[in-house]
């Protein structure tokens, strides 16, 4: 079993539309939980970093939550853009004290349409 | 600008020919990590380094090579490729610390025949 899943899959909205991916992750404890961006045939882009003791984190129209006691994150995208379009990937940073690993979500494909 | 630059970005060779993906940063971080990317599965770290002359495996070494000869070098080698090496590789590179930002390459994809 993954240790970080994410839902759903793939996801079709609409412009301006908002819309909210989720993360569900079993490693523990951590260090840091990232959401990247990922254009296609391109490599992941950090949107956000968050330690075990954030809630929440922005950057522009991507907000991040986290809720450590259930282990779920979301992110939450505002009034998107056809530029939104991409896969968004959750990380998880075990507290193993080396920092060499990194756990990825196999990704959400968001697809934004005129 | 920081920067991570992988090469070749598109590579088609055949199984059995050595070949080397070339990864190299800017930033003097200590990590540097490979990792391949497949449909429907997240990102699967193959060997990372955590500094000059220190490397160890991921969770899927198994066909791979690396070194760490200089810090802002780590080349990953295929000694013998085969069809099932088939995928998009990226390198990563991030400081010592655990909650800093890790900067991606551009990505290699490999076809193997």
């Amino acid at each position: 079993k993954n240790q970080v899943e994410q839902s759903p899959q793939s996801l079709i909205i609409l412009e301006g539309k908002n819309c909210t991916l989720q993360c569900n992750y079993t490693v523990s404890p951590f260090s840091n939980l990232r959401w990247y961006k990922q254009d296609t045939g391109r490599g992941p882009v950090s949107l956000t970093i968050m330690t075990f003791s954030e809630n929440t984190k922005s950057n522009g129209r991507y907000t991040a939550t986290l809720d450590a006691d259930t282990k779920q994150s979301s992110l939450h995208i505002t009034a998107s853009q056809l530029s939104d379009s991409a896969s968004y990937i959750c990380v998880v940073v075990p507290f193993s004290g080396g920092y060499n690993k990194l756990i990825f979500g196999a990704g959400t494909r968001l697809a934004v349409h005129p | 600008e920081a920067q991570v630059t992988q090469n070749p970005r598109y590579l088609i060779t055949v199984t059995g020919k050595k070949l080397t993906v070339t990864c190299s940063q800017n930033m003097n971080h200590e990590y540097m990590s490979w990792y391949r990317q497949d449909p429907g599965l997240g990102l699967r770290q193959i060997y990372y380094s955590m500094n000059v002359e220190v490397t160890d495996k991921g969770d899927v070494p198994e066909g791979y090579k690396v070194s760490r000869k200089e810090k802002r070098n780590f080349p990953l080698i295929l000694e013998s490729p085969s069809p099932n090496q088939t995928s998009l590789y990226f390198c990563a590179t991030w400081p010592g610390e655990g909650g800093t930002e890790a900067f991606f390459g551009q990505g290699t994809r490999l076809t193997v025949v």
